[in-house]
């Protein structure tokens, strides 16, 4: 059974703080890792899809990395806003998987104004 | 209309009922999917299509029985559910998985009564 194990389970932040979060997944079999952002009452937005170890993505002051060897990935928010508010998800493709992605159970972030 | 859009909703049934749910994308993507959220749990992925043709059936009950009859749209028919098969039923599509990122419908929530 492949897991994916994410952390915290819930954050709870002040506006202006910079945070980060984690997603552990199986490091054999490595074929991409998914970051998706899912408000409430909306649909689950893709962030990044990471495919090469040591990989860094950036998309405003949102940013992940990727280590495939030991099988984890960091999401960081720079300087947290009440609209960064959701569920933060990550999904593990393996390249025996046929496809599916096997999603953690999500790290819920809370930025109070 | 734009990105990927399902129907119904919201939808309540009994135990006894025949439904079905409704996927659509606008996207000219190759692939869709299934996935289906409890509560407390991670996105549970049900069925995958490529190209049409299911290349994934994640140990889904017989009452659950998905339909594809072109790339575009993706039907998920339902029958003699239990209660616990309520939840929230979202759809997704994307070009070849696991690399690319796959774009969500806002999803149908089930009761089932």
């Amino acid at each position: 059974i492949l897991n994916v194990e994410q952390s915290p389970q819930s954050l709870h932040v002040q506006e202006g703080d910079s945070t980060n979060f984690t997603c552990s997944f199986p490091s054999s079999n490595f074929y991409a890792l998914h970051w998706y952002r899912w408000e409430t009452a909306k649909s689950p937005e893709a962030l990044f899809v990471m495919t090469l170890n040591g990989d860094e993505k950036k998309k405003g002051r949102i940013s992940a990395t990727l280590n495939t060897k030991e099988g984890y990935s960091y999401l960081y928010i720079k300087g947290s806003q009440p609209e960064d508010s959701a569920t933060y998800l990550c999904a593990f493709g393996g390249d025996n998987q046929g496809g599916k992605l096997i999603f953690g159970q999500g790290t819920e972030l809370s930025v109070k104004p | 209309e734009t990105g990927v859009t399902q129907t119904p909703r919201h939808l309540v049934m009994g135990m006894t009922n025949k439904k079905s749910l409704k996927c659509e994308q606008h996207l000219g993507h190759n692939a869709m999917y299934w996935y289906k959220q409890s509560a407390k749990k991670p996105l549970e992925l049900m069925f995958v299509y490529n190209f049409k043709e299911q290349t994934e059936n994640n140990s889904v009950p017989s009452r659950f029985s998905p339909e594809c009859p072109n790339s575009s749209h993706l039907f998920l028919h339902l029958h003699t559910l239990q209660p616990e098969d309520s939840a929230l039923y979202l759809c997704a599509s994307s070009q070849a998985a696991p690399l690319y990122e796959q774009y969500f419908g806002p999803g149908t929530r089930l009761t089932v009564t």
